[in-house]
């Protein structure tokens, strides 16, 4: 089946410094790849998706490009902020399917400290 | 703005009560949904629906029911409720298509003792 793996939290990065949160993913289906992001006391919200192979997404000062040779879609940042502290989620979208079904990584909890 | 509206947004339960969580969207979506969230899983699709009366499984349905009696009300129902469903239950509204946006509540978290 359908399963996304991604970076064991939790990660702590001092303000300033380079994210990256690896994410790999499986399906046999052409997928969209999505990163969630959830803040304390909040449900998940998006905060980009890419649906093709070979193309970038970006917000917020975040990206991540999706390969499909090497099935990954790794979320990148150059300089991170005490606001970004959040869990951030991978998501494999099953494109076969009508419907949204979404298929979450476990989460990878960042920690931004000043 | 989107709106998902969850109830309780606490809640503890005896073991093999009945327990029934509610959400409600002002966004007009036809799909909603129904995860649960647990440490080292993300979260994992219990129900979902399409529209008013339909309600389908998902990946983890056993032991819980839905209802979605109308286009802004989708509920999630625990029969008999064990300590194994203490988690934090997220409902979620999404348009229809391949792969939309999906928006969250925020969240119940369930303790059953």
């Amino acid at each position: 089946g359908d399963s996304v793996t991604q970076t064991k939290g939790p990660v702590t990065l001092s303000e300033g410094t380079s994210l990256t949160v690896n994410c790999s993913y499986e399906t046999k289906q052409y997928p969209t790849l999505f990163w969630y992001v959830q803040y304390p006391g909040e449900g998940p919200q998006l905060l980009f998706k890419v649906p093709k192979a070979n193309e970038k997404g970006s917000n917020r000062g975040f990206e991540a490009t999706y390969d499909k040779g090497t099935t990954s879609f790794h979320l990148q940042k150059a300089s991170v902020q005490e606001s970004d502290s959040a869990v951030y989620y991978c998501v494999l979208g099953a494109a076969s399917s009508s419907f949204s079904k979404l298929v979450f990584g476990q989460g990878t909890s960042l920690s931004v400290v000043p | 703005e989107a709106a998902v509206t969850q109830s309780p947004r606490n809640k503890v339960a005896v073991t093999g009560g009945k327990v029934t969580l509610s959400c409600n969207q002002t966004n007009n979506h036809n799909n909603m949904y129904w995860y649960r969230q647990d440490t080292g899983h993300g979260l994992r699709l219990i129900h979902y629906s399409y529209g008013a009366g339909s309600t389908e499984k998902g990946d983890i349905p056993d032991g819980y029911k839905a209802s979605r009696p109308s286009q802004e009300n989708f509920s999630l129902i625990l029969e008999l409720a064990t300590p194994s469903q203490t988690s934090v239950y997220f409902c979620a509204s999404g348009e229809t298509g391949v792969n939309t946006e999906v928006f969250f509540g925020k969240g119940t978290r369930l303790t059953v003792v």
